[in-house]
């Protein structure tokens, strides 16, 4: 069974700090994404990535930044979180061709104070 | 530019009466179009995708491209199918990678 686990379900963060959400997956795919979800927005891509030290950016990446480092983890950096990012943020990953078949994180929902 | 619209945040029926959740999308080229669902304290999950032509849990749905629909239905709506539903679309790949849009979603409630 796919596991996408972020490190953390409840994060509360001030204003201009930096903040780091982490999400590892077991199954070796190549895909990773990182959405935020909102009430009334759906979700919204901000970042993939389709390799190692790979990045592309999505629908709305301004105010954020992600690494990839190893194939496994894929990191979603805040680089001074503001009011506005307090989110739901989902990670995602799949195998290279199969982009529609996305296993979810549990979620990190993010409140900046 | 690809678009999918759900036109109903909150859909409520009772059980056992038919449910149709609605999802339009704009895209030029030919689309792949999926449902995901999200039951409550779940994680988000594909629920089912076009090409399949498959039924799960009941749901089924149909591409329309003259009137660009993938409206998602079920003849008797179960309490349990009570949970937050998303359309997706993306390209037909071909081997190539091409990233999901969603749409903003429907809060189904089934009520007893």
């Amino acid at each position: 069974d796919v596991k996408v686990t972020q490190s953390s379900r409840y994060l509360v963060k001030r204003t201009g700090e930096k903040v780091f959400l982490e999400c590892v997956q077991d199954m070796d795919h190549e895909n990773m994404f990182w959405y935020r979800q909102d009430p009334g927005l759906g979700l919204r891509l901000i970042y993939f990535s389709y390799d190692v030290k790979m990045k592309e950016k999505g629908d709305i990446p301004e105010g954020y930044s992600v690494s990839r480092e190893k194939k496994e983890r894929f990191s979603l950096i805040l680089e001074s979180a503001s009011t506005n990012q307090t989110s739901m943020y989902l990670c995602a990953s799949s195998f290279l061709g199969e982009d529609e078949k996305l296993f979810f994180g549990s979620g990190t929902q993010l409140s900046v104070l | 530019a690809q678009r999918v619209t759900q036109p109903e945040k909150l859909l409520s029926v009772f059980k056992g009466a038919p449910v149709e959740l609605k999802c339009n999308y704009s895209y030029s080229g030919s689309p792949e179009l999926f449902w995901y669902v999200q039951y409550s304290r779940q994680r988000l999950q594909l629920l089912l995708r076009h090409i399949s032509r498959e039924s799960i849990k009941g749901f089924t749905a149909d591409l329309n491209k003259g009137e660009t629909s993938f409206h998602l239905k079920k003849p008797f709506a179960q309490e349990e199918d009570s949970a937050m539903y998303y359309c997706a679309l993306t390209r037909v790949s071909g081997g190539s990678n091409y990233k999901l849009t969603f749409g903003k979603g429907t809060l189904l409630t089934v009520n007893p």
